[in-house]
């Protein structure tokens, strides 16, 4: 039972265009969300986050929105580089006594930029 | 500035042998947590701690052990190698301190069982 979807095990973009990366969740009880960016033999790192009480979070070229109705999430990276490409996974928990320690992880989904 | 170190990089061990996969953090973070990653598959939760001297079961915990007696280290035991254990072992460690969630992971061991 995967809690946490990513359908697209792939993407294909042009550089300084937009990427747009989706994930769906089932649970209604997670109240935070991650993505993380995996570089091949290199361990994930924190791309941004964004709680549940929010729709919208934006951190540079990085914007994460949460459509909660649908259950739904997206990663928009403007202009995607050729840095960008990697492994993007799509995480969440939720908050038990002030942390949350159980993450919950897509399958993750391959983002190549092309120059 | 090292972060998360994970020991070793690549291991293949035989059905039935036994190995310790070896994590240690210097950000002073109490949580720790062990994950495996199978090809085409997300991250799945094994072991975690919130502090020395405290472990708790994740999603996948059976053919594993963890212990964790100082802040800085968290092994991850196999005890019976099974060809169902190769994969990639990711470590990662957060802070109650810092915001949270957020999971500093090591570089991964690539395990194989033949």
């Amino acid at each position: 039972d995967q809690q946490v979807k990513q359908n697209s095990p792939s993407l294909s973009v042009q550089e300084g265009r937009i990427s747009i990366l989706n994930c769906d969740y089932t649970n209604s009880m997670f109240d935070y969300f991650l993505w993380y960016k995996k570089y091949p033999a290199e361990g994930p790192t924190f791309l941004i986050s964004i709680s549940s009480i929010k729709d919208k979070n934006e951190d540079g070229r990085f914007t994460v929105f949460l459509n909660k109705s649908a259950k739904h999430l997206s990663l928009h990276i403007v202009p995607s580089q050729p840095g960008d490409s990697a492994v993007y996974f799509c995480a969440a928990a939720t908050v038990y006594g002030g942390a949350t320690n159980k993450l919950i992880f897509g399958t993750g989904t391959l983002l190549a930029v092309q120059p | 500035n090292a972060g998360v170190t994970q020991t070793p990089k690549f291991r293949i061990l035989k059905i039935g042998q036994s190995m310790t996969l070896q994590c240690t953090q210097d950000m002073n973070h109490n949580y720790m947590y062990w994950y495996r990653q199978d090809p085409g598959m997300g991250l799945k939760l094994i072991y975690y701690s919130v502090g020395a001297g405290i472990t708790d079961k994740g999603e996948v915990p059976n053919g594993y052990n963890v212990s964790r007696s100082t802040t800085e280290d968290f092994p991850l035991r196999l005890e019976l190698a099974a060809p169902s254990q190769t994969s990639v072992y990711f470590c990662a460690s957060s802070s109650d301190r810092e915001a949270k969630n957020i999971q500093y992971f090591g570089a991964g061991t690539r395990l194989s069982v033949l």
